[in-house]
């Protein structure tokens, strides 16, 4: 079965700092990696995907297959950062392709 | 290009009672998924459908939740009857089938409905 852990449920930062959401997943095939945020009061939304191989809002994350992690970091968070913030695994084929396995989520607070 | 709605946003019911959420997707997605999402926790799939048809409904409790969307577009979630651990928000999201590179799979969601089972 696959599974997405996301240990810290609460991180806190001063502005300025580096963060860094752990993320680390179970799956028997090859999956496809996501990260999903959600402002107050907005809805989930799509930050980065591992296929992608981009930076978004300064954020970056790598997908590692020995350590089966996909951390996502920020050199220097900034207080709009201040989020709930879920890493995510999707069935990369198949019938079910598509099919989201969020982790609990971090609640990411930055500090001024 | 509008958002997946949803409504109620707000839904207060007792337990033993029936309840429905109806979701609109994004125009043209033809992939829709209902996830229930329990306070403190990641949101869990329930169901998935393809047009009309059904993907996954694998973690879908079938005794007393049931979906539909009869016409590849709007769907509508059911509990009957409700339980005090239905309480949960229900996010309804949508995807295209037809989005390639760095879209392809994205979810859309909506807002949510936020279910209270007294």
């Amino acid at each position: 079965a696959q599974r997405v852990t996301q240990p810290e449920k609460l991180l806190s930062v001063f502005k300025g700092a580096p963060v860094e959401l752990k993320c680390n997943y179970s799956y028997s095939g090859s999956p496809e990696l996501f990260w999903y945020v959600q402002y107050s009061r907005q809805r989930l939304q799509l930050l980065l995907r591992h296929i992608s191989r981009e930076s978004i809002k300064g954020f970056t994350a790598d997908l590692n297959k020995g350590e089966t992690s996909f951390h996502l970091k920020k050199p220097f968070a900034q207080e709009e950062d201040s989020a709930m913030y879920y890493c995510a695994l999707a069935n990369a084929g198949g019938t079910s392709y598509g099919k989201l396995t969020f982790g609990q989520g971090t609640i990411l607070t930055v500090h001024p | 290009e509008a958002g997946v709605a949803q409504s109620p946003r707000y839904k207060i019911i007792e337990k033993r009672q029936s309840v429905a959420f109806w979701c609109n997707p994004i125009s043209g997605h033809a992939t829709l998924y209902w996830y229930q999402q329990i306070l403190g926790q990641g949101p869990k799939l329930l169901i998935q459908f393809q047009n009309n048809g059904v993907v996954d409904d694998s973690q879908l409790p079938k005794d007393r939740f049931s979906a539909e969307r009869l016409k590849g577009v709007d769907s509508t979630l059911k509990i009957q009857p409700a339980k005090l651990e239905d309480s949960a928000v229900y996010l309804c999201a949508s995807s295209s089938a037809k989005a390639s590179g760095r879209a392809r799979g994205e979810q859309f969601f909506g807002p949510g409905t936020r279910l209270t089972v007294l």
